[in-house]
């Protein structure tokens, strides 16, 4: 089956800094999301993104499907933003999102 | 903003019995999903619903498993016979469609089987 793999899979950041989680997988997708899930469990979906780019605030993602990764952007890091990130994938002819392995990820004030 | 109830929050069971987790998917969403995650592992798919069949299952959603639409508004989740490999966090999904449409999740039924 299709392999979804995140990295880095561990990441501790400063409040203000930037940091940018790849999202790789081994197969043509029809559709990818990116999902935060906060410290109380929840999943929260915060892009839609196939193909191109997008942007919300202070988060953006890329997504070249030709080259099966996509990206996640977060600038300007809070609190607020720890939890961990996962990139969902759905193929082609499924009724089903895979998600990949996570990006555990920490802001420290 | 609407939102995928789900409900109950927490659910303890003893080994062998059955469960039914509940979920009130978004009113105007078509397709409806099962997920669960073991604590700290990923996220894992079990099934998809659509036209009051199943569109999609896994190889974790075998006979012990099941879904039912009950009626306008509700999506369940049965486990039959709990299993001590059953704990996890399950997760309810909704999307309008299945092409160029946002998943939106519950907050989950965290179930523990003792």
């Amino acid at each position: 089956g299709i392999q979804v793999e995140q990295s880095p899979p561990d990441l501790i950041l400063q409040e203000g800094a930037n940091s940018t989680l790849r999202c790789n997988f081994s197969d043509s997708v029809n559709n990818l999301q990116w999902f935060h899930q906060n410290p109380w469990g929840q999943l929260i979906n915060l892009f839609y993104i196939p193909s191109g780019t997008k942007q919300n605030g202070r988060l953006s993602a890329t997504t070249v499907a030709t080259e099966r990764y996509s990206l996640l952007y977060i600038s300007s890091s809070q609190t607020t933003d720890s939890g961990v990130y996962f990139c969902a994938v759905e193929l082609s002819g499924t009724y089903k999102y895979i998600f990949g392995t996570g990006t555990r990820l920490k802001v420290l004030a | 903003e609407p939102e995928v109830t789900q409900t109950p929050s927490h659910q303890v069971t003893q080994m062998g019995q059955e469960v039914i987790l509940r979920c009130v998917p978004i009113s105007n969403h078509l397709y409806f999903y099962w997920y669960r995650q073991i604590l700290g592992q990923k996220v894992e798919f079990l099934v998809s619903f659509y036209n009051n069949e199943i569109s999609e299952k896994s190889e974790i959603f075998d006979d012990q498993f099941s879904v039912e639409r009950p009626d306008g508004s509700n999506f369940t989740l049965k486990i039959r016979s709990t299993k001590l490999e059953d704990s996890a966090m399950y997760f309810c999904a909704s999307s309008v469609g299945t092409r160029g449409e946002k998943l939106f999740f519950g907050s989950g039924t965290q179930l523990s089987v003792l």
